[in-house]
């Protein structure tokens, strides 16, 4: 069974820094690209970056580009979400999830539960 | 970026009924198109893949049709846990987009 596990979410003050860390079990992890989405309270799905599975190029929306890194640990089956320069639009509930493949050219078919980031001072 | 917008935002209907949702792209995607269903407090689900494939475990009643920059998703007979959010996306290229989402309510 496909398991993802969020932690890392708080309270952080604008122009902070949070990671976000999602731990992988049940699957090859090191097979399959990673992605975050994150959802604002009461709001839409909004993808936030993927990478695929042997860590190449990542992708970023322009929202988050230069602020989020993303990256992974093949050997930890884990993957990570660096932000900085955190702002109030940064408020959401973030999922991790599996793609469907490895390069990330794919769907996404599994989600964590969501670990809660608020900025707020 | 593509923009992908779905109709209605909302819809009620009871138990049994048949219910379709649509997305359009603002440009062509082929059939790079999924269906999530989210409920309240949880996290997304998927559905439907490449347009019209349905995900391992998702009951039949769920279908998806559509290519190009038109897709649907329908419901053949409501049941009462598909109340629920659903929200398209396109997996046709980076930035990926979601709909805005439909939810379908108790009439």
């Amino acid at each position: 069974e496909v398991q993802l596990l969020e932690s890392g979410g708080d309270l952080v003050q604008p122009g902070g820094s949070l990671r976000l860390s999602c731990a992988g079990s049940g699957f090859i992890f090191s097979s399959y690209a990673m992605s975050w989405v994150r959802q604002a309270p009461g709001k839409g799905l909004e993808w936030v970056s993927t990478i695929s599975g042997g860590s190449g190029s990542p992708y970023y929306a322009d929202s988050v580009k230069g602020r989020f890194t993303i990256s992974r640990d093949n050997s930890k089956n884990t993957l990570h979400l660096q932000m900085s320069s955190l702002r109030a639009e940064d408020t959401a509930v973030y999922y991790c999830a599996k793609n469907s493949d490895s390069s990330g050219k794919n769907y996404v078919d599994y989600w964590g539960q969501g670990t809660l980031v608020i900025v707020s001072s | 970026d593509i923009q992908m917008t779905q109709s209605p935002s909302s819809v009620s209907a009871s138990v049994g009924d048949r219910v379709t949702i649509t997305c359009r792209a603002s440009q062509a995607i082929s059939g790079w198109l999924a269906w999530y269903q989210q409920k309240p407090g949880k996290a997304p689900k998927l559905l439907i893949y490449a347009a019209s494939s349905l995900q391992i475990g998702v009951p039949s009643r769920f279908s998806g049709s559509g290519s190009g920059t038109d897709f649907s998703l329908t419901i053949s007979s409501l049941q009462p846990e598909d109340f629920a959010t659903y929200y398209c996306q396109q997996a046709y290229t980076f930035p990926r987009t979601f709909g805005q989402g439909t939810k379908v309510e108790v009439k």
